[in-house]
């Protein structure tokens, strides 16, 4: 059975405070591990998809990272408008198409 | 383009009751996905259509649960009967359908059962 985690569950950071955020897996046949964002009371947002070990992604001040068995996801010098909880999700060689997600780190910048 | 479309957006209701919820997926996506989101459990799969087609519905808890997509515009997931702990925010997303693509997600359908 595919299984996500994510650590912290919660983080809160000052304005500026870089810091990162953990995706653990474990799956048989990585096909994508996919970063979304969420606000409350919103449907998760696209981020990123990543493919294999060693790549990497950046999107402003975000930056992701792939590992044979993790995912970081980088915030350098967050702003308030970063607060969120982000969610990581692996897509496996078994399912079509199916995606199974982390609980997800809620993120939280203060000014 | 709109998006993924749900409604309706929130939905309280009495136990025993039925509920349904419904969605539009954008246009030309060909899978179309249902989720639900607790605060116990994150976001878990339901059921999955392609091409208008169930394909794995083994994420559905109970048979009180059902999804339909009779085109490839409209699908519905009904709760037959409501239970409180049915109560939970319900996700419909789409994709074009190919690996390793990402989902879209719509706003959700916060479904509260008393």
């Amino acid at each position: 059975e595919d299984q996500v985690t994510q650590s912290p569950e919660a983080l809160r950071l000052q304005e500026g405070e870089s810091s990162s955020l953990n995706c653990s897996y474990t799956v048989s046949g990585l096909r994508g591990l996919f970063w979304y964002r969420q606000d409350p009371g919103k449907g998760p947002e696209f981020l990123f998809t990543l493919y294999s070990a060693g790549e990497e992604k950046e999107k402003e001040r975000l930056k992701a990272t792939l590992t044979k068995k993790e995912s970081f996801l980088h915030i350098t010098a967050p702003k308030p408008e970063d607060s969120a909880t982000y969610l990581c999700a692996v897509q496996a060689g078994r399912g079509y198409s199916t995606l199974t997600f982390g609980k997800g780190t809620m993120l939280l910048v203060s000014p | 383009d709109a998006g993924v479309i749900q409604s309706p957006r929130h939905e309280v209701t009495e136990m025993g009751q039925e509920v349904t919820l419904r969605c539009k997926p954008i246009s030309g996506h060909n899978s179309l996905f249902w989720y639900r989101q607790t605060m116990m459990r994150g976001l878990e799969l339901l059921i999955y259509f392609n091409n208008n087609v169930p394909i794995d519905d083994s994420g559905m808890p109970e048979d009180r649960f059902s999804a339909k997509m009779p085109n490839a515009s409209f699908s519905t997931l009904k709760i037959q009967p409501s239970e409180p702990r049915d109560s939970a925010v319900y996700f419909c997303a789409s994709t074009p359908g190919l690996a390793g693509v990402e989902q879209f997600f719509g706003p959700g359908t916060r479904l509260t059962v008393l």
